[in-house]
């Protein structure tokens, strides 16, 4: 069956601009996380998603980052006026579980931003 | 909040011998501990897990031992081939909060 699907993989964008970054779940998990990964780093939390309860923001590194899902499904990630430190592999996971810090999450491939 | 602690941060072995990851982490009322393997251009995949009632677990050539007591679990590999090279992350959870993951380690398996 289909995993979890970022787009894009890859982007390169200039200082300053917006970007938006897609994940599509797995059909039927409820739970969807962002990560961040710097290179050669490790996992970064940014957000959590659960069904239609309020997402837990806790982790997004500043005003700039925002995310929503819409109808339980589709999320993005929007990072407005990028700045050279965002660049990083934005991961995107589902999980049939709930709540957060349960059961296995299903990773997608990333999308690779680099902002010159 | 929880911190998690990975060492080391790359590993060498030959092909046949075995690899030990260990971490540590700093909230003792964490219950759950996963393993997740990234190979290069793809997204983590869990490998093993364990929960905080059990001491051990093993799948095959892999095994997770928990130590709760001196908040530590550790992931060994045996007879380790080509194919297990990846970066392997550790993490640590409680129910109703995130997973907090290890900064990685780098394992290379040599022919």
């Amino acid at each position: 069956g289909a995993g979890v699907s970022q787009s894009p993989s890859n982007k390169v964008t200039e200082k300053g601009k917006d970007v938006e970054l897609r994940c599509d779940p797995i059909s039927g998990h409820t739970a969807l996380y962002w990560y961040r990964q710097s290179l050669g780093q490790g996992l970064e939390f940014l957000i959590y998603f659960q069904g239609n309860s309020a997402p837990d923001k806790s982790g997004l590194p500043s005003d700039r980052f925002s995310a929503e899902r819409t109808g339980g499904s589709v999320s993005t990630l929007t990072i407005q006026r990028t700045q050279q430190e965002d660049s990083a592999v934005y991961l995107c996971a589902s999980s049939p579980r709930a709540p957060a810090g349960t059961g296995e999450l299903f990773f997608g491939e990333g999308s690779r931003l680099t902002v010159l | 909040g929880e911190n998690v602690e990975q060492h080391p941060s790359t590993l060498s072995v030959q092909e046949g011998d075995s690899a030990v990851i260990k971490c540590t982490y700093s909230d003792s009322a964490s219950n759950y501990f996963p393993w997740y393997k990234q190979e290069l251009g793809k997204g983590p995949q869990l490998i093993i897990d364990i929960r905080s009632n059990v001491g051990e677990k093993k799948d095959q050539r892999i095994a997770v031992t928990l130590n709760k007591t001196a908040k530590h679990f550790s992931l060994h590999i045996t007879e380790t081939q080509p194919e297990d090279s990846a970066v392997y992350f550790c993490a640590a959870s409680l129910i109703g909060q995130n997973f907090v993951f290890g900064p990685g380690t780098r394992l290379s398996v040599l022919p």
